[in-house]
């Protein structure tokens, strides 16, 4: 089972490079902003997540920035591994929506060896 | 393994009927997501259920509907089924905020 064979933007790096997607947003009101990865077969998969009083968040070989002056969110990943490539999202929500997460239309990346 | 479970994994079905999924939440959340993706929509919630009741509803069909027993786990009833309507179906849960987690999917397929 493939994430459905979507004609995404595709990111091609080599492996051990750093990786840079990109996500433009919709609604200034968004109190959260979370990255996935979906995996083929597989549902999304939290990566990690900011909250909009904030600009930039740092996990582990990933850091997600966030522009709020022209609504972009980006995710930076570190030493890109083969285990990276997949298709990452873009969620945001808001608190008051009842946190249901509105996706962008997603970025494959492939990491080449 | 997010802990949220789904069933069936598969489903092939024609046009004109009707199909129920399942989802398992993961132990202790109350809330309960679907999200459908298909290949010109991407993922798009449907609807949301909090400890059994409504909570929000997405670009869901009247054609679809969904509930949440007393045990939480949650159903999505898909019924005059169409060719478009081939997708995932994905269900995610939630404790109370905005970390969802996501089952493996339900892939449909209509002929």
């Amino acid at each position: 089972g493939e994430s459905v064979g979507l004609h995404l933007p595709t990111l091609s790096v080599q492996e051990g490079d750093n990786s840079i997607i990109n996500c433009a947003y919709s609604n200034s009101a968004s109190d959260y902003f979370i990255w996935y990865k979906q995996e083929s077969g597989k549902g999304p998969q939290f990566i990690i997540d900011i909250r909009s009083n904030m600009d930039k968040r740092q996990g582990q070989r990933v850091t997600v920035l966030l522009n709020k002056t022209v609504k972009h969110l980006s995710l930076q990943i570190a030493a890109t591994q083969p285990g990276d490539s997949a298709v990452y999202f873009c969620a945001e929500t808001e608190m008051d929506s009842s946190y249901k997460l509105i996706f962008g239309s997603g970025t494959r990346l492939l990491v080449r060896p | 393994d997010s802990g949220v479970t789904q069933t069936p994994k598969h489903l092939i079905t024609a046009t004109g009927q009707r199909v129920t999924l399942r989802c398992s939440p993961r132990s202790g959340d109350l809330s309960v997501y679907w999200y459908q993706q298909s290949l010109d929509q991407g993922l798009q919630f449907l609807i949301q259920y909090y400890n059994g009741e409504e909570r929000a509803k997405g670009n869901i069909l009247e054609r679809f509907s969904a509930q949440q027993f007393p045990d939480l786990h949650s159903e999505l009833n898909l019924s005059s089924l169409e060719l478009g309507d081939s997708a995932l179906y994905f269900c995610a849960s939630s404790a109370s905020s905005y970390e969802q987690y996501f089952g493996p999917g339900t892939r449909l397929t209509v002929t």
